[in-house]
């Protein structure tokens, strides 16, 4: 089944302790990208990554690193999570086409509290 | 800067109503518009792309059409599980390709 997969898929951690949340997606995507939903703010990308270790910022990129090593990778690092950043989390992936139309998949996200 | 606005922010329905979503946007040159339902605390699922004014897409009980300045997502004779939020967004049609997300239109479908 074609698939974005993420994990955890619920998070409680404290302030700067640093952690890991893994994308992965089996549909050979070369674009993948991190959002973040919040109430009031809708979905906002943090990162997105265009191919193998080709990534760059999103609207709010802030606090956060990505790597891009495998194409069926993409994983968001908080080195130093903050209240702030308490928020439920989507990787999402699409082939990278000629137009922007490309349609963008969304594994079932993860939500993070920092306490 | 692109911006895209739904209504209503919300909407009840008896099974059965059928209804009208609207998503109206502004941005520099139509480069299509998606579709997606989102189930709470999951991730969005993608229902439709729109590419061009007049184009129309179906899919069971929901009917997308789009205009040159807005979208709507019709809703036929809905069932309780239609229950969702539904979201619109613009491609960006930059290196980014980062998706412009409507606020969504939360629906409840009522037997």
């Amino acid at each position: 089944e074609a698939q974005v997969t993420q994990n955890p898929r619920y998070l409680i951690t404290v302030t700067g302790k640093k952690l890991t949340v893994t994308c992965s997606q089996n549909m050979n995507h070369e674009y993948m990208s991190w959002y973040r939903q919040d109430p009031g703010l809708g979905l906002r990308q943090i990162y997105y990554s265009m191919n193998v270790e080709v990534t760059d910022k999103g609207d709010v990129p802030e606090g956060y690193k990505v790597s891009r090593k495998e194409k069926r990778n993409f994983p968001l690092i908080l080195e130093s999570p903050s209240p702030n950043q308490t928020s439920l989390y989507f990787c999402a992936s699409s082939l990278w086409g000629q137009t922007a139309t490309d349609t963008q998949y969304f594994g079932p996200g993860t939500r993070l509290t920092v306490l | 800067e692109d911006q895209v606005t739904q209504s209503p922010e919300a909407l009840r329905l008896q099974e059965g109503e059928s209804s009208s979503l609207n998503c109206s946007y502004t941005v520099s040159g139509l480069r299509g518009l998606f579709w997606y339902r989102q189930d709470p605390g999951k991730g969005p699922e993608f229902l439709f792309t729109l590419y061009s004014a007049g184009e129309e897409k179906e899919k069971e009980r929901l009917k997308a059409t789009l205009t040159k300045k807005e979208s709507f997502l019709h809703i036929t004779a809905p069932k309780p599980e239609d229950s969702a939020t539904y979201l619109c967004a613009d491609p960006n049609d930059t290196g980014r390709r980062a998706l412009t997300f409507g606020s969504g239109t939360r629906l409840q479908v009522q037997p």
